[in-house]
């Protein structure tokens, strides 16, 4: 079993859709990590957190530390959010970030 | 701020060769990590150097080694390249690290094709 698990996998939605990609991870951690791949391999953070809930414009990232669980919710979804989003935990034993397989989302017009 | 520059963004080698990777953080930063991404494994973590030292390393075969130089550069290299080692090898520069409360900053990518 991964220590990390994504779900799910691959995701589509029209635009203005409400969408949420779950995380969930097996190890306890310092922090937990979303970040988001455009084609092409670019990576960007979107958040990190270690409690409680994060937001920027329609992205909300929230996380549960008790049940070992995140949810990033994206609000009137956008073509333009189509990408790879992947979540990545940091902490266990070594500290080392270990990643999700990543959700695939497309957004169609 | 300039952002986390990679080089060279492509690279094609042949088995057995060898091959250095260059990545320069972010001004300021002092934690560079690098990560190996393949279709079939996904995101893996190679190694995170701060301040000089290695402080993490992943399950890599000791052909993957890196440093890290005083003014925070870091280089990967990995020695007689297999067919398997082919994939998109990002680093990321952090203020401290993954262990504190600091955001990761990822480069664009080497993309590295072993022929």
């Amino acid at each position: 079993k991964n220590e990390v698990e994504q779900s799910p996998q691959n995701l589509t939605a029209q635009e203005g859709e409400f969408i949420t990609i779950n995380c969930s991870y097996s190890v306890g951690i310092s922090a937990l990590h979303w970040l988001q791949q455009h084609p092409g391999g670019g990576i960007v953070s979107l958040f990190m957190l270690s409690s409680g809930k994060k937001k920027h414009g329609r992205l909300i990232a929230t996380i549960n530390i008790q049940e070992k669980h995140s949810s990033l919710h994206i609000t009137a979804s956008h073509p333009r959010d189509s990408a790879v989003y992947i979540c990545a935990v940091a902490g266990g034993n070594t500290d080392k970030l270990i990643f999700g397989t990543g959700t695939r989302l497309q957004v169609f017009p | 701020k300039a952002g986390v520059t990679q080089t060279p963004r492509y690279l094609i080698k042949t088995r057995g060769q060898q091959v250095t990777l260059s990545c320069s953080p972010i001004s300021g930063h002092r934690s560079v990590s690098w990560y190996q991404q393949t279709p079939g494994q996904g995101l893996q973590f190679l190694f995170e150097y701060f301040s000089e030292t290695q402080r993490n390393k992943g399950n890599f075969p000791g052909r993957f080694s890196g440093r890290q130089f005083s003014n925070s550069r870091s280089e990967m290299n990995v020695s007689t390249l297999e067919l398997g080692d082919s994939a998109l090898y990002l680093c990321a520069s952090s203020l401290t690290g993954t262990k504190s409360y600091n955001e990761q900053f990822f480069g664009p990518g080497t993309r590295l094709t072993v022929l």
